[in-house]
């Protein structure tokens, strides 16, 4: 059974820094792209960044680039997004997602973890 | 960057009812395009990629097409289980972009 485990969130004051991590297991992690994925208290999904299966490639939103790193461990099965320079506007639930080899989409999700950026 | 557009904002159906979801992209993202559904409290589900690639799992009565810059999501019977909030999501681009959201609420 695919599981992802998001962990890292918490209350974060505004320029401040907050790394995520993303343990998987259940399949084969170094096989897959994956990708994070946020919501606002109340709102819709936002696309953060994805990465490719080595880790060699990697896409931001335009919203988070050059403040947002995504990275992963293929040896631990665990992705990761290091946020700095955080702003109240990147408040969210943070989904950690795989990207299907046949969908290209995000055919899994973790429960999310909680990010309130706030003095 | 690739904007998506959802219309409506909010769909009041009844059980039984065939209900249409349409998503517009700012410029053509050939059949680019994932659906997605989420209920309250829960995670988003995939329900289509390629415009019109079912998920596996996914019930028949969900549907896709379009391609270029409209697309539509139709169920041709809604279920009690349907009621949730849907998103298409584009990939054609190396960025990937979500649309703001259908409700689709019992009436």
């Amino acid at each position: 059974e695919v599981q992802l485990l998001e962990s890292g969130g918490g209350l974060i004051q505004p320029r401040e820094s907050l790394r995520l991590s993303c343990a998987a297991s259940g399949f084969t992690f170094s096989t897959y792209a994956m990708g994070w994925v946020r919501q606002a208290p109340g709102k819709g999904l936002e696309w953060v960044s994805s990465i490719s299966d080595n880790g060699g490639v990697a896409f931001y939103a335009d919203s988070v680039k050059g403040r947002f790193t995504i990275s992963r461990d293929n040896s631990k099965s665990t992705l990761f997004l290091q946020m700095n320079s955080l702003r109240a506007e990147d408040t969210a639930v943070y989904y950690c997602a795989k990207i299907g080899l046949i969908s290209s989409n995000f055919d899994y999700w973790g429960r999310g973890t909680l990010v309130t950026v706030s003095s | 960057d690739i904007q998506m557009t959802q219309s409506p904002s909010t769909l009041s159906a009844s059980v039984g009812d065939r209900v249409t979801i349409t998503c517009r992209a700012s410029q053509s993202i050939s059949s680019g395009l994932a659906w997605y559904q989420q209920k309250p409290g829960k995670v988003p589900k995939l329900l289509m990629y390629k415009a019109s690639t079912l998920e596996s799992g996914v019930p028949s009565r969900f549907s896709g097409s379009g391609s270029g810059t409209e697309f539509t999501l139709t169920v041709s019977s809604l279920q009690p289980d349907d009621f949730a909030t849907y998103y298409c999501q584009q990939y054609n681009s190396y960025s990937r972009t979500f649309g703001q959201g259908t409700k689709v609420e019992i009436k």
